[in-house]
């Protein structure tokens, strides 16, 4: 298995609703991060764990909470959001070791905030 | 911080001829260079990287240099076919699961 999955596709939410996104990977990657990517634009980093322990976190705001519940999960919890984060949000994996690995990414789920 | 500037934004060439996107990064320190395609309503996919410990690396179609002395890395697609309309991005990083700065991307099109 090669793939890192993402569920859901596609999210809609409120501005007072509490949602979670979801990763999977099980490829044996000890490293998982989450991205956001705006229209046309690049990825941007928000968040990377390492052996499950949190590592980065790129001053995202409090209403995007990460959690790591093991080696092939990753959440990312969500609560009163703002239309602004409306964005594809990215997984993506790694391998951890002394030389760098490249990072496999999953398909995204869309989110929409009204 | 490290910066990767990305040149052109959007590229359009006739099937068949050959595509070059370039890019240039400001941290010495990186040295792991990757480039990822994403293709409408997908994540981003790894086609190719390159270490600083290497000057070249070529993939069948695709070819990456990078010139540590000037800081650039250029991307190169030959013999294009349709399938590579895409948004490729250049990226640059200097450890394991460290942050991957990425370019802004350049949008290439395949004309028929």
């Amino acid at each position: 298995d090669t793939e890192v999955t993402q569920t859901p596709k596609h999210l809609v939410m409120g501005m007072t609703n509490k949602k979670s996104l979801k990763c999977e990977q099980h490829m044996g990657h000890r490293a998982m991060y989450w991205y956001k990517q705006k229209a046309k634009k690049p990825p941007e980093l928000m968040f990377v764990y390492s052996y499950e322990k949190l590592s980065i976190n790129e001053s995202v705001p409090s209403r995007f909470s990460p959690e790591c519940p093991n080696s092939s999960l990753l959440n990312l919890h969500l609560h009163a959001l703002q239309p602004e984060d409306s964005a594809l949000y990215l997984c993506a994996s790694s391998h951890l070791g002394t030389s760098l690995n490249e990072q496999f990414f999953g398909p995204g789920t869309r989110l929409t905030v009204l | 911080g490290e910066n990767v500037e990305q040149h052109p934004s959007t590229l359009s060439v006739q099937e068949g001829d050959s595509a070059v996107i370039k890019c240039t990064y400001s941290d010495s320190a990186s040295n792991y260079f990757p480039w990822y395609k994403q293709e409408l309503g997908k994540g981003p996919q790894l086609i190719i990287d390159i270490r600083s410990n290497v000057g070249e690396k070529k993939d069948q179609r695709i070819a990456v240099t990078l010139n540590k002395t000037a800081k650039h890395f250029s991307l190169h697609i030959t013999e294009t076919q349709p399938e590579d309309s895409a948004v490729y991005f250049c990226a640059a990083a200097y450890s394991s699961a460290s942050k991957i700065i990425f370019g802004s991307g350049t949008r290439l099109s395949i004309r028929p």
